[in-house]
């Protein structure tokens, strides 16, 4: 069974630049999260879809982040204009309703010059 | 405020000791406890939970257990194997079915010398 996908795999930018990350979920996961992970810090929760409805983006940045999970599967993840403190690894995980167990992805380690 | 926490960042242990990982909690809500294991470059895996109605659960090398009343849970690895080698990230939820967020500690980088 395919794991959860994201790309790219490690992106750098300036500040004020646009940049976007795309996860994968595994086939069949209805429920897609989001998380923010700071160096030395656990994942921090963003945004979770049921399907295509985010039913929890309480803890996203919304002037500067938006995300959308188009037909329920592949999500994107959108920040513009990056900050410096922007910098960390974004990681998504899947899991089937009904479950604790999330899948993580590798994450994209973003890195704002 | 970290809700969850792991206040040790390190551990070091021999191969084949006893591996006991700490953390703590302070929302009385929770009642579904995980641990996740990570390796640099990856996401965290999934390696074992505990429901609040227990206060032990074993999966092979890897035991759970919850202290409700200190608000505490360890994991415990026996025998301890290089491969262990990882950072491991203790997490806790209030309520199952995928209908809360999981709140993670800051992790305890775990070293199993050979």
């Amino acid at each position: 069974e395919a794991g959860v996908v994201q790309s790219p795999r490690y992106k750098i930018i300036e500040k004020k630049q646009p940049v976007a990350f795309w996860c994968n979920p595994i086939s069949g996961h209805n429920t897609l999260y989001w998380y923010l992970q700071n160096l030395g810090q656990g994942p921090e929760l963003l945004i979770r879809y049921e399907n295509e409805e985010a039913v929890d983006d309480s803890q996203l940045p919304k002037d500067r982040f938006s995300a959308e999970r188009l037909k329920g599967v592949d999500s994107t993840l959108k920040i513009q204009p990056a900050e410096l403190g922007d910098s960390a690894v974004y990681l998504c995980a899947s899991s089937v309703d009904s479950t604790y167990e999330q899948y993580f992805g590798p994450g994209t380690r973003l890195t704002v010059t | 405020d970290q809700q969850v926490k792991q206040n040790s960042p390190s551990l070091s242990v021999q191969e084949g000791r006893i591996s006991i990982l700490n953390c703590d909690y302070t929302n009385s809500m929770f009642d579904y406890f995980l641990w996740y294991k990570k390796y640099p470059a990856e996401g965290p895996t999934f390696l074992i939970s505990i429901s609040s109605i227990k206060d032990k659960n074993e999966d092979g090398r890897f035991t759970v257990f919850l202290n409700k009343s200190a608000k505490h849970l360890s994991l415990h690895i026996v025998p301890s194997q290089p491969g262990d080698s990882a950072v491991y990230f203790c997490a806790a939820s209030a309520g199952r079915g995928g209908a809360n967020n999981l709140f993670f500690g800051t992790g305890t980088r775990l070293t199993v010398i050979p």
